[in-house]
Parts: structure tokens; sequence; C-alpha cells
């Protein structure tokens, strides 16, 4: 399993409100690091979505929000639309494997 | 505009050895770190390997030390994976992907290639 945990899955209708959590642990977000989210459309490569944990890179509608605290993080996706469906990954860095780390990542649905 | 290009996946036995290369433009390629991601077959994403930018030093995820080497080539604007003792457990998409952010431990990775396929199977 991954050292980040993500639900497997979230579901929304269009316009509707969407959080996607990410839990992590003393040795990588609650040790202070940051929280990045990317973005997979299927059969694409992933996509830098939220970096920093909450900041957008040039082009990102700002429907997408990031934010972190504790040992958690959080990404928001505000008045969704079908394009939004896509498969969603944290990442932070862990200081015991002393490497980058994903979360298993999160199937978005919009219904 | 920054593009990254893999190249050199295929089918391979267990047991034996490929190396993958990514091919960089549209940015200063010598100031970036770089890495290695991998995604199994409807799997999750998973780190493999990063190099920093002058090459001096690299770190690999434990599933790959001792078996895989990153490499890269500042005059060439060329980063590669030699993938040795392979398994089938290493069966997946491996993406290029470059760097960013303050300071190492905060680093994320910014732009991604499109990924080269390694099969390994007998």
């Amino acid at each position: 399993q991954s050292v980040l945990t993500q639900p497997p899955s979230v579901s929304g209708a269009p316009g509707q409100r969407v959080t996607i959590s990410c839990t992590g642990s003393s040795s990588n977000i609650g040790a202070g690091y940051d929280v990045h989210w990317y973005q997979q459309l299927p059969g694409t490569a992933p996509k830098l979505l939220i970096y920093e944990n909450n900041n957008r890179p040039s082009g990102v509608p700002d429907r997408f929000s990031g934010s972190k605290s504790g040992t958690s993080a959080s990404l928001a996706i505000i008045g969704l639309q079908a394009e939004d469906e896509a498969d969603y990954y944290c990442q932070s860095y862990d200081s015991s494997l002393s490497g980058w780390v994903f979360g298993g990542g999160t199937k978005l649905t919009v219904l | 505009e920054v593009q990254l290009l893999e190249s050199g996946g295929g089918l391979v036995q267990p047991g034996g050895s490929l190396r993958l290369s990514c091919a960089a433009s549209g940015f200063t390629f010598s100031s970036y770190g770089m890495s290695w991601v991998r995604q199994a077959p409807g799997k999750g994403l998973e780190w493999v390997s990063t190099i920093l930018a002058a090459g001096s030093d690299s770190y690999s995820a434990d599933s790959v030390k001792g078996r895989f080497t990153i490499s890269r080539d500042n005059s060439n604007n060329m980063l590669y994976l030699q993938m040795n003792s392979l398994r089938a457990e290493d069966t997946a998409v491996y993406y290029c992907a470059k760097h960013r952010g303050s300071g190492m431990r905060n680093w994320y990775f910014d732009f991604w290639g499109r990924g080269t396929l390694v099969t390994v199977s007998s």
C-alpha cells in the first residue's frame, strides 16, 4: 500500500463540489514537506495540478484548490465538469524512505 | 515549450537489461533535477530514481536500488535509466519528469514525458 492514503474513488454531479483527501504521517506531510497534486486523464501522462500545497500552475482553472493541515492534505474541485473525470494523485517527500512518495490515486467520476 | 521524449522501452525477459533514454528540450536541462517515475498497468504512480542537476548525486527507491542506475548527459540534454536484473514486477510505463521546487525535499514534477512501456516477461 502507498505511504500517502487516498480514497480509491469519489464522484459528483456536474456543478457540484468534491474533495479528495491525502493522509500521511510524521515522516512526510506531518514533517512539513509540501504536498503536490497531479491529474491524469485516461491514457495520458500525469499533469501538475497544484504545487506547494495550494498553488496552481498557469493554465489550471481556479476551480481547483489545495490545502494542507497537520498530517493531511486535500484537493477541492468546485463546479465539476465532465472533463474533470480523471485520476488524481497527491505527492510529497518521506524522510524515513529518503524519497518522493505518491498517494495511491483517486478516480473521480462525474455522474 | 518543455518537451520530454522517452525511448528504449520494449519486451525483455526476466533477468535481462534495458536502457531507457529521455531527450529534453525547451529548458536549461543542466539546471534541473530529473527523475524517472513508473506506473504499472492499472496501478498508481511510483517514484523510481532522481538525479541532481549536475549529476553529482542520485537517489533511488528501495525497490530498484542496486539494479537500476540513473545518469544524465548535460551536454546533449539526455537522461538515462539503466535497468538490470529486471523482474516481472518492473513491468510499467516509465515516465521521465522534470523537477522544480524550493529545496530538494519539496521538489515536485512540473513536466512529464509521454512514457515508454517496459514489459518483463518470458
